[in-house]
């Protein structure tokens, strides 16, 4: 079992670019989670997905968009890319929701918006 | 929203000696509280958890406690070792049918210095 796989591991940008990251599970869990990490605050959730074909926002949904075209994928756009959403990006996946299971996580996306 | 604040950001402790965390939440409704653990240059990974209806859990030498009247929640960590250095969060979710979501503290950051 591979667990949360991340795509890719380190990325820089230029402002003004797109990009996604791909986030897939392989135990087939219903709720997957997009967050981002930044120094002092924590781990913020940015999008989530209760289930195939849906997604709702986080806390921090500006900027990015969300699908979830297969239960296994969940993939995290930046159309326009800012320097403010340099970051680790960090997706996890349970199989019910926050408060049932455990949340695992993936080992993270480093993104650096030039 | 909930409102999770941990304390202290950077905690350095002997080897062998023992390490609490300590996070306060806003909404007296939340009722999940576990406690994740990342080491360096990978996700977060969940090392206990502790539900409202419990007010101490132990898993060796770590062990959770909650008061909800006071509405915080504390990691004990005793017999610290090397291994133990990491950075730990808290986090706290609400009970919301099929949509609960974590909310995380800001991360402590414990050094076990040999």
């Amino acid at each position: 079992n591979a667990g949360v796989t991340q795509t890719p591991k380190f990325r820089v940008l230029k402002t003004g670019q797109s990009m996604t990251l791909l986030c897939a599970q392989d135990m087939n869990h219903e709720y997957m989670y997009w967050y981002r990490q930044d120094p002092g605050m924590g781990l913020r959730l940015i999008h989530y997905s209760v289930g195939e074909g849906t997604t709702a926002k986080g806390e921090v949904p500006d900027g990015y968009n969300v699908s979830r075209l297969k239960k296994q994928n969940f993939l995290l756009g930046l159309e326009s890319a800012a320097p403010s959403q340099t970051s680790v990006y960090f997706c996890a996946s349970s199989f019910l929701g926050a408060e049932n299971t455990e949340a695992f996580f993936g080992q993270g996306t480093r993104l650096t918006v030039v | 929203g909930e409102n999770v604040e941990q304390h202290p950001s950077t905690l350095s402790v002997q080897e062998g000696d023992s390490a609490v965390i300590k996070c306060t939440y806003s909404d007296s409704a939340s009722n999940y509280f576990p406690w994740y653990k990342q080491e360096l240059g990978k996700g977060p990974q969940l090392i206990i958890d502790i539900r409202s209806n419990v007010g101490e859990k132990k898993d060796q030498r770590i062990a959770v406690t909650l008061n909800k009247t006071a509405k915080h929640f504390s990691l004990h960590i005793t017999e610290t070792q090397p291994e133990d250095s990491a950075v730990y969060f808290c986090a706290a979710s609400i009970p919301n049918f099929g949509n609960e979501k974590l909310t995380f503290g800001t991360g402590t950051r414990l050094t076990i210095i040999p």
